[in-house]
């Protein structure tokens, strides 16, 4: 099972930025907090991922809280295509942890709307 | 930018016959996944694949699949003998590193192959 919360849902207005949360209150030492998003039925995209700090890409920026147990993932400014499924994944991102395999959750559905 | 790619886009079988399902990974990865998702549902974990040898498998990857790396650039998934619950998207996801110590394994998808069994 994942081990990870998501709101099933979300809604957020174009422009505006939107902040996908996410619990993973028995995330371990080791354990990286991973996001992908889907659009439609492609395949998942990396967006970011992080361990302790805060970190910040192109695309997105994760910030983790002090005690690891939740994060959130910010889009600063959400386009129409930024409507997709979230995937916030806990993993140790290291093959020789079970193969590496990632666990999918049902994810937060992110609609922007115009 | 450096993609995984996945061929055919859909395919189209009758119960009971072999599919093989091709992937091309990232040039520089060398660690490899399968991943697939039935309609409706979550991503599920099918295999995990390093240096000619299965790393991990699930419980759905049964005696009826295989993977294979034919050669130094493709990544192959076979189903032996279909079945209608087979009919899923199919994802290949590869990775450069094996993370841990040196930092964290990212894996990157492909756009899938839509199995379709009748």
């Amino acid at each position: 099972d994942a081990k990870t919360t998501q709101p099933p849902s979300m809604d957020c207005a174009e422009g505006r930025a939107a902040n996908l949360p996410c619990n993973h209150s028995t995330i371990s030492g080791n354990e990286y907090v991973y996001w992908y998003r889907q659009i439609h039925s492609q395949g998942p995209q990396y967006i970011i991922h992080g361990l302790k700090n805060n970190e910040t890409n192109e695309m997105a920026s994760l910030i983790i809280t002090e005690d690891r147990k939740s994060s959130t993932l910010i889009l600063p400014h959400a386009t129409l295509r930024d409507t997709a499924v979230y995937y916030c994944i806990v993993s140790a991102g290291a093959f020789y942890n079970q193969g590496g395999k990632l666990i999918f959750g049902q994810g937060t559905e992110l609609s922007v709307k115009p | 930018e450096p993609e995984v790619t996945q061929t055919p886009s859909h395919q189209v079988t009758q119960m009971g016959q072999e599919v093989i399902l091709r992937c091309v990974p990232i040039s520089n990865h060398l660690y490899f996944y399968w991943y697939r998702q039935i309609l409706g549902q979550k991503v599920e974990f099918l295999v995990s694949f390093y240096n000619n040898e299965i790393s991990e498998k699930s419980e759905i990857f049964d005696d009826q699949f295989s993977v294979e790396r034919p050669d130094g650039s493709n990544f192959t998934l076979k189903i032996r003998s279909t079945k209608l619950e087979d009919s899923a998207m199919y994802f290949c996801a590869s990775s450069e590193s094996a993370g841990g110590q040196i930092g964290a394994d990212t894996q990157y998808f492909g756009p899938g192959t839509r199995l379709t069994v009748l």
